[in-house]
């Protein structure tokens, strides 16, 4: 699985918008994007997922970039309870050694 | 919402005894995985399968063996529990071929050991 870079903390006012970003630089044609959050110490949640077109969905919405070597994850209106660590994964199907990277831990800010 | 359970949720143990985590998975998910994560650091893969009688190592070394007998069941085994094992272990499942498939994988709440 291509290797994943994300900024280790970021800040968010309540009702704003989060947009955390992610570098994939070595990602290859057949590999997604995957997006988790993990919630304290309980198992991560899956968000939102793509290959080469914007997605979205009840959480959140996923851009990815033209050449495919970064992605944002963008909560539209982030509560308190989107506090949490966010986790950018690339992976191909098949690949089942999902390596989760130490993520972007996320606070919003009352 | 996932049907993914683990047992016990924590467990204090001593040093030398024979755990066994359990996890079950309603959804017929064919691919199951072991991630150990302690506190405030990475999740790490320990163990994963592909299906029944199927199972890997995963990045990172451990000392538990898993087994993979029926589909929805996923136990981990330490046979001599030492202070090192302690950690969080999480069980994931995901599907990823038919139409179901995204890929994702759906996670338990985890089985908080300690070993004194």
């Amino acid at each position: 699985d291509a290797k994943t870079t994300q900024p280790p903390s970021m800040d968010c006012a309540e009702g704003r918008a989060a947009n955390l970003p992610c570098n994939h630089s070595t990602i290859s044609g057949n590999e997604y994007v995957y997006w988790y959050r993990q919630i304290h110490s309980q198992g991560p949640q899956y968000i939102i997922h793509g290959l080469k077109n914007n997605e979205t969905n009840e959480m959140a919405s996923l851009i990815i970039t033209e050449d495919r070597k970064s992605s944002t994850l963008i909560l539209p209106h982030a509560t308190l309870r989107d506090t949490a660590v966010y986790y950018c994964i690339v992976r191909g199907f098949g690949n089942e050694k999902l390596t989760f990277g130490t993520g972007t831990r996320l606070t919003i800010i009352p | 919402e996932a049907d993914i359970y683990q047992t016990p949720r924590y467990l204090v143990i001593g040093t030398g005894k024979k755990i066994t985590l359990e996890c079950s998975q309603t959804m017929g998910h064919d691919k199951m995985y072991w991630y150990q994560q302690d506190p405030g650091m990475e999740l790490h893969l320990i163990h994963y399968s592909y299906g029944v009688n199927s199972t890997e190592k995963g990045d990172l070394s451990s000392e538990s063996t898993v087994s993979r007998i029926r589909t929805e069941h996923f136990p981990l085994t330490l046979e001599s529990a030492r202070p090192s094992h302690t950690s969080q272990y999480l069980c994931a499942s995901s599907v990823t071929s038919g139409p179901r498939a995204k890929g994702e994988l759906f996670f338990g709440e985890g089985s908080r050991l300690t070993v004194l």
